[in-house]
């Protein structure tokens, strides 16, 4: 099956800075590759996906880029804010396109 | 639309119990999967499915059974529940329209085995 790896697994930001968060995935197959955020408490929430005909894709503050040959992708926020803090989580889907395979999470805290 | 609904939102345990957690969703979604979440690993596929009547396995569906007979719902079933069955369960169904696969989630059970 698909293997996601995540790093860091911390991350710690000045307001206003930017934080990127890396993954790699292992089946050349896997076509969607979505990012997650989710707060202390409560369920994981879809933030910006993006497909493998696709090598980058922005929605205001957030972007994530694609790169198939290597098998890696990343997300970018610019400008963070407070409320930003959360745990994210990339995910791939796999060959089949059926199962979503998870990174372990970054945890990001955006410091005032 | 509810989304996605899971009962109960809190479980506690013995080992040897058993239990069903629920997972619903009204949005018609075919794709329905189950994940547990534990401290530093993510979120681990314990059983899948495509639609009513069909169920597979994913990452870790040792001690777990799962049924579709409906689109609607979607239960998990621990035979005997271990402490290391402890964790946070969540249900998604995902949109599979047009190729997009947008997965929504569940609330979330928090399982204790004691």
């Amino acid at each position: 099956g698909e293997n996601v790896e995540q790093h860091p697994s911390t991350l710690s930001v000045q307001e206003g800075d930017s934080a990127v968060i890396k993954c790699t995935y292992s089946d050349s197959a896997s076509n969607y590759f979505p990012w997650y955020k989710q707060e202390l408490g409560k369920r994981p929430q879809l933030i910006i996906d993006i497909r493998s005909n696709v090598g980058e894709k922005k929605d205001q503050r957030i972007a994530v880029t694609l790169n198939k040959t290597a098998k890696h992708f990343s997300l970018h926020i610019t400008e963070t804010q407070p409320e930003d803090s959360a745990v994210y989580f990339c995910a791939a889907t796999g060959a089949t396109g059926n199962q979503f395979y998870f990174g372990t999470g970054t945890s990001l805290t955006v410091i005032p | 639309n509810a989304g996605v609904t899971q009962t109960p939102k809190f479980q506690v345990l013995k080992t040897g119990q058993s239990m069903t957690l629920q997972c619903a969703q009204d949005m018609n979604h075919e794709y329905m999967s189950w994940y547990r979440q534990d401290p530093g690993m993510g979120l681990r596929l314990i059983h899948y499915s495509v639609g009513a009547g069909i169920t597979d396995q994913g990452e870790v569906p040792n001690g777990y059974n799962v049924s579709r007979s409906t689109t609607e719902d979607f239960p998990l079933r621990l035979l005997s529940a271990a402490p290391s069955q402890t964790s946070v369960y969540f249900c998604a169904s995902t949109d599979a329209g047009g190729g997009v696969r947008e997965q929504y989630f569940g609330p979330g059970t928090r399982l204790t085995v004691t």
